[in-house]
């Protein structure tokens, strides 16, 4: 069975400040994906970044990093130089398994990290 | 392009009456999937369509919880008889099918759910 643990519940940080969020995931199979969602008040989940799992390359996208390390299973999310509307809760989340005819498969979520950022 | 709408945004009802959630997938997206989130939770899948016919249901309690998505296209959530524990976010999202390709899910702003 899939798990995703993110045991920072939340953070907040002062505006410029850089901050990462902790996930942890738990998975048997060896093919797997995973993502960021961002969830503002609004409460629309929104796309951030996603993982496959035979690419640990980290890599950088604007503000947004992570890291990747299949010998830890984590997955960690730094918002670097953080801004006010950075503030939402932020999810990690799994899919496993390999592509199926090109649909995606259940994702399995973490319980999210709040974030505020502070003026 | 418009995103996966929903409707209602919100809704209360007394515990024991029926209440139906609508969504409408983006446009061309094959697969439209049904989540709910608890406060202070993660989503977690309920249903999950693949055009009209529903290929994962595990997670769906049949005994009040039903689905459908007669065309395909978008879809109804129903509740019959609500309690007061189904107080939730009712989230759809959608992706599209692409061969070859992993195909993320795009998420509606949610139905929030009270049951007095």
């Amino acid at each position: 069975a899939q798990k995703v643990t993110q045991a920072q519940t939340e953070i907040s940080v002062v505006e410029k400040e850089d901050v990462t969020l902790d996930c942890v995931y738990e998975t048997r199979d060896t093919t797997y994906y995973l993502f960021w969602y961002k969830q503002p008040p609004s409460g629309e989940l929104v796309f951030l970044i996603r993982r496959n799992s035979f690419d640990e390359q980290n890599e950088i996208s604007g503000r947004y990093s992570w890291n990747f390390q299949k010998s830890t299973s984590s997955f960690n999310f730094t918002i670097t130089a953080s801004q006010v509307v950075d503030s939402a809760v932020y999810f990690c989340a799994l899919s496993e398994g390999g592509v199926s005819s090109g649909s995606a498969r259940q994702l399995t979520f973490g319980s999210g990290t709040q974030l505020t950022v502070l003026p | 392009e418009a995103g996966v709408v929903q409707s209602p945004r919100y809704k209360i009802i007394e515990k024991k009456q029926p209440v139906a959630f609508w969504c409408n997938p983006i446009s061309g997206h094959n697969t439209l999937y049904w989540y709910l989130q608890n406060l202070g939770q993660g989503p977690e899948l309920l249903i999950r369509y693949e055009n009209e016919e529903a290929v994962d249901d595990s997670q769906l309690p049949k005994d009040r919880f039903s689905a459908e998505r007669l065309k395909g296209v978008d879809s109804t959530l129903k509740i019959q008889p609500a309690e007061l524990g189904d107080s939730a976010v009712y989230l759809c999202a959608s992706s599209p099918k692409r061969e070859g390709l992993y195909n993320e899910q795009f998420f509606g702003p949610g139905t929030r759910l009270t049951v007095l």
